[in-house]
């Protein structure tokens, strides 16, 4: 089945710091990969989303690359915020055969950064 | 446009009570989807409907159930509730299955 693998967290950083979030996949079809963001006390927010390889989604200075060599789609930002404090999820979604409309979630990353 | 709504936002209930919880999708969104988060399991897909119609489902015992209705507003049932049935319950709508999905903000559910 299918199958999101992130890196383990929590990742603390300080404002203005490089993020990087790994994100790896394992899917039988052609999935359209997603990060959502999730803040405290809310539901999830996407955040960017990219449908075929070597697509690259972005948004608010997030970036993620689409690459089906390597079955990743790592999140990255070059300088982040306090506000960006939240925990970030990978997923992806493959609508082909018994997968309608379920996405595979990753479990989560934690990102705090500290001014 | 408005975002998905979702209610209750907060409920308490007792083992062995049942619950309903409730999901408004995006208007002109027809395909809805609902899932259970918990510290433990992560993120978990219940099940997903689409013109009334249950299409998919996860692998959660028969105590979970679902319908759609005709306006595409969608609600789950949790009957016997278990203790390890608190969560936080997420639905999330899309125009239809392959497009991308917008979530609610969730219904915490504890139960005592």
């Amino acid at each position: 089945g299918n199958s999101v693998t992130q890196m383990e967290g929590p990742v603390t950083l300080s404002e203005e710091a490089f993020l990087t979030i790994n994100c790896t996949y394992t899917a039988t079809g052609y999935p359209s990969l997603f990060w959502y963001v999730q803040y405290p006390g809310e539901g999830l927010q996407l955040l960017l989303k990219a449908t075929k390889a070597d697509d690259k989604g972005s948004n608010k200075g997030f970036e993620a690359t689409y690459r089906k060599e390597t079955t990743s789609f790592h999140l990255e930002k070059g300088s982040v915020q306090v506000s960006d404090s939240a925990v970030y999820f990978c997923a992806l979604s493959d609508s082909g055969g018994t997968s309608y409309g379920k996405l595979t979630f990753g479990q989560g990353t934690i990102l705090t950064v500290h001014p | 446009k408005a975002g998905v709504t979702q209610t209750p936002r907060y409920l308490i209930k007792t083992r062995g009570q049942q619950v309903t919880l409730s999901c408004s999708p995006i208007s002109g969104h027809r395909s809805v989807s609902w899932y259970q988060q918990t510290p433990g399991q992560g993120l978990q897909f219940l099940f997903e409907y689409f013109s009334e119609t249950q299409r998919n489902k996860g692998n959660f015992p028969g105590r979970f159930s679902g319908r759609q209705f005709s306006n595409s507003r969608s609600e789950m049932n949790v009957s016997t509730l278990e203790l390890g049935d608190s969560a936080l319950y997420l639905c999330a709508s899309s125009t239809s299955a392959e497009e991308t999905q917008y979530f609610g903000p969730g219904t915490r559910l504890l139960v005592l």
